[in-house]
């Protein structure tokens, strides 16, 4: 499975917007973006996916560089309950490998 | 949308005991289903892939004798932490794939003592 890159951690006050950035070079040509995030004691959750197109829905947009060895999860007004860590992994087969993530802390 | 149910949330074993862990796909089927380890502070490492009628894919240096999995329906699979110690004190998560996305189970914390 190809490898993705996310920052450790990152802060963000609250209200304001977040982009979580995610690199991935070695993406293959049919690898889908998937971002998923996971609050403490709880499963992961998914938030969006993508494969060539920016996309949005109501947790969040995903920006995906044209060359498509970057993307970006933007969290348009970051709250406290959007802290978490958040996993940017690529999807080409059945499974979901999980790197480590970036934890997300929300400043009030 | 998908919901998929996991008991117990929380489970604490003594050490040699075996302790079973159910995810249930609530309004939907699945065929397969995926069983995840998570220690404190780490990610979500695989453990198996659960198959609906069939024997389960274990990843490598996941000893199949100690994680029983069976997937005995199209809505339910169970893993089974066998002679459990407390090394195997951890975060279990299972998950169901759908056609865009997983859906994963809330979470089992099993405690060994």
């Amino acid at each position: 499975d190809a490898k993705t890159t996310q920052p450790n951690s990152m802060e963000s006050n609250e209200e304001e917007p977040v982009h979580l950035p995610c690199n991935h070079s070695t993406i293959s040509g049919t690898d889908y973006i998937h971002w998923y995030r996971q609050l403490p004691s709880q499963g992961p959750e998914y938030v969006i996916h993508g494969l060539t197109s920016n996309v949005n829905n109501r947790m969040a947009s995903l920006a995906i560089a044209e060359d498509r060895k970057s993307s970006t999860l933007i969290l348009h007004r970051a709250t406290l309950r959007d802290a978490a860590v958040y996993y940017c992994i690529l999807r080409g087969g059945n499974k979901l490998v999980f790197g480590a993530g970036t934890i997300l802390r929300v400043k009030s | 949308g998908a919901v998929v149910s996991q008991h117990p949330s929380r489970v604490i074993c003594k050490s040699g005991t075996s302790v079973k862990i159910e995810c249930r796909s609530l309004d939907f089927q699945a065929t397969t289903m995926f069983w995840y380890r998570q220690f404190p502070k780490q990610s979500l490492m695989l453990m198996a892939t659960s198959n609906e009628g069939s024997k389960a894919t274990y990843e490598q240096g996941v000893e199949k004798d100690k994680f029983l999995i069976n997937h005995a329906s199209l809505t339910l699979s169970t893993l089974t932490v066998t002679s459990a110690h407390p090394e195997d004190s951890s975060f279990y998560i299972c998950s169901a794939p759908g056609p865009f996305r997983d859906t994963f189970g809330s979470g089992t914390r099993l405690t060994v003592v």
